[in-house]
């Protein structure tokens, strides 16, 4: 039973223009939640991060927003960028503090 | 300060060897988790240590074991390799926890380039 899900694998966008990513989970309990990127051949980069205190996060051109009710959160790019192009991954910690992560979803950014 | 390295970077093993992965964390963490990835499975969490000791562990075989060392660093063993064993494994390690944040290894992760496994 997956308990993160990033249901997109893949997503192609304009540069320039928005990307969101989208993640959902399943427990309730969990209280912390990250975003990382991966280029190939290459380990994954922290990003971002939220805790469920809150519903926003900003970080330059990269926001992530947490609807706890709706156990979702999103991470937007604006704008775009060539060099965004990697796969992301959202994972979420709980008390026990152990991350559980999503499957990941490649994000294509187009020229 | 350098960054978390794992060796080997690539290894091709047959059915039925054994394999033993490599980290060394970044200077001071003390946390240092093992991930496998493998395509259209996102990360699957293998085992987590902090200070010696195994503090986490996730749904694995037996086969898959771990050890830390007085210094940090830390080691994983494959046994009996299986085909479905090929994927590149990811070390990372964090940092001790922030006054005020008495939880350990909720936030950043710093991986290292991965170890990839190849069994034929």
């Amino acid at each position: 039973d997956q308990q993160v899900k990033q249901n997109s694998p893949s997503l192609s966008v304009q540069e320039g223009r928005i990307s969101i990513l989208n993640c959902d989970y399943t427990n309730s309990m969990f209280d912390y939640f990250l975003w990382y990127k991966k280029y190939p051949a290459e380990g994954p980069t922290f990003l971002i991060s939220i805790s469920s205190i809150k519903d926003k996060n900003e970080d330059g051109r990269f926001t992530v927003f947490l609807n706890k009710s709706a156990k979702h959160l999103s991470l937007h790019i604006v704008p775009s960028q060539p060099g965004d192009s990697a796969v992301y991954f959202c994972a979420a910690s709980g008390s026990n503090y152990q991350l559980i992560w999503g499957a990941g979803t490649k994000l294509i950014i187009k020229p | 300060k350098a960054g978390v390295t794992q060796t080997p970077r690539y290894l091709i093993k047959t059915r039925g060897q054994q394999v033993t992965l490599s980290c060394s964390p970044i200077s001071g963490h003390r946390s240092v988790s093992w991930y496998q990835q493998t395509p259209g499975q996102g990360l699957q969490f293998l085992f987590e240590y902090f200070s010696e000791t195994q503090r986490n562990k996730g749904n694995f075989p037996g086969r898959f074991s771990g050890r830390q060392f007085s210094n940090s660093r830390s080691e994983m063993n494959v046994s009996t390799l299986e085909l479905g064993d090929s994927a590149l494994y990811l070390c990372a390690s964090s940092s001790p926890g922030l006054a005020g944040r008495p939880r350990e290894n909720t936030g950043e992760l710093f991986f290292g380039e991965g170890s990839r496994l190849t069994v034929l």
